[in-house]
């Protein structure tokens, strides 16, 4: 299993272009998140999903957008890149079952926007 | 709302010193406490977890004990090795609201000398 992958790696933006990061998961988990992480601070969620076809939104979800058509794949699109949007990005998937319950998360994408 | 605290980093150690990062947590019901791991250039991995009070989550020679009565769950680690030079994060989640939401400290830095 690949777990969960994420491209690109690195991208830099200009202000007001937009871009999708991509995240895709094989562990036939239902449940995705999409986190940023600031320089020397905690991951804030800014959306998460329960299953194909259902979002919701986290802490911080302004200027992000989601979708979850399949199982596996959970983009998140930022439409008009903003300088505060500098940041590393998380996607993660996890199973739920009783008291068992772990995050798995991807490499991270680091965005610049400048 | 619920939160974790974390002590700051970053934390300097030499090779085979005892290792004790604080964390304390507050919350309306009854969460799962877990630690993460992000190793350098790596997203979070699971390191341990509990999920009810006075359990002991262990793992790779790391431990910490779910304390309700002070709601703490310090990590701690007898004898550290460089390779344990990461960023641990303290997170929380309850499973019984379904566990969408994890909240995460803001981390501790880790440097291990040899």
């Amino acid at each position: 299993n690949a777990g969960v992958t994420q491209t690109p790696k690195f991208r830099i933006l200009k202000i007001g272009q937009s871009m999708t990061l991509q995240c895709t998961q094989d562990m036939n988990h239902n449940y995705m998140y999409w986190y940023r992480q600031d320089p020397g601070m905690g991951l804030k969620l800014i959306y998460y999903s329960v299953g194909a076809g259902i979002t919701d939104k986290g802490e911080v979800p302004n200027g992000y957008n989601v979708s979850r058509s399949t199982t596996e794949d959970f983009p998140l699109r930022l439409e008009l890149a903003a300088p505060s949007q500098t940041s590393v990005y998380f996607c993660a998937s996890s199973y739920f079952s009783g008291t068992n319950y772990e995050q798995y998360f991807g490499p991270g994408t680091r965005l610049t926007v400048t | 709302g619920d939160s974790v605290t974390q002590m700051e980093g970053p934390v300097t150690l030499s090779e085979e010193a005892f290792l004790t990062i604080n964390c304390t947590y507050t919350a309306t019901g009854y969460p799962s406490l877990f630690w993460y791991v992000q190793y350098p250039g790596e997203g979070l991995q699971l390191l341990l977890k509990a999920t009810k009070a006075d359990d002991k989550g262990s793992n790779k020679g790391f431990e910490a004990t779910y304390r309700k009565e002070t709601t703490s769950f310090h990590l701690e680690k007898g004898s550290v090795q460089v390779s344990d030079s990461a960023v641990y994060f303290c997170a929380l989640s309850d499973l019984n609201t379904g566990g969408f939401k994890t909240i995460f400290g803001a981390g501790t830095r880790l440097f291990v000398k040899a």
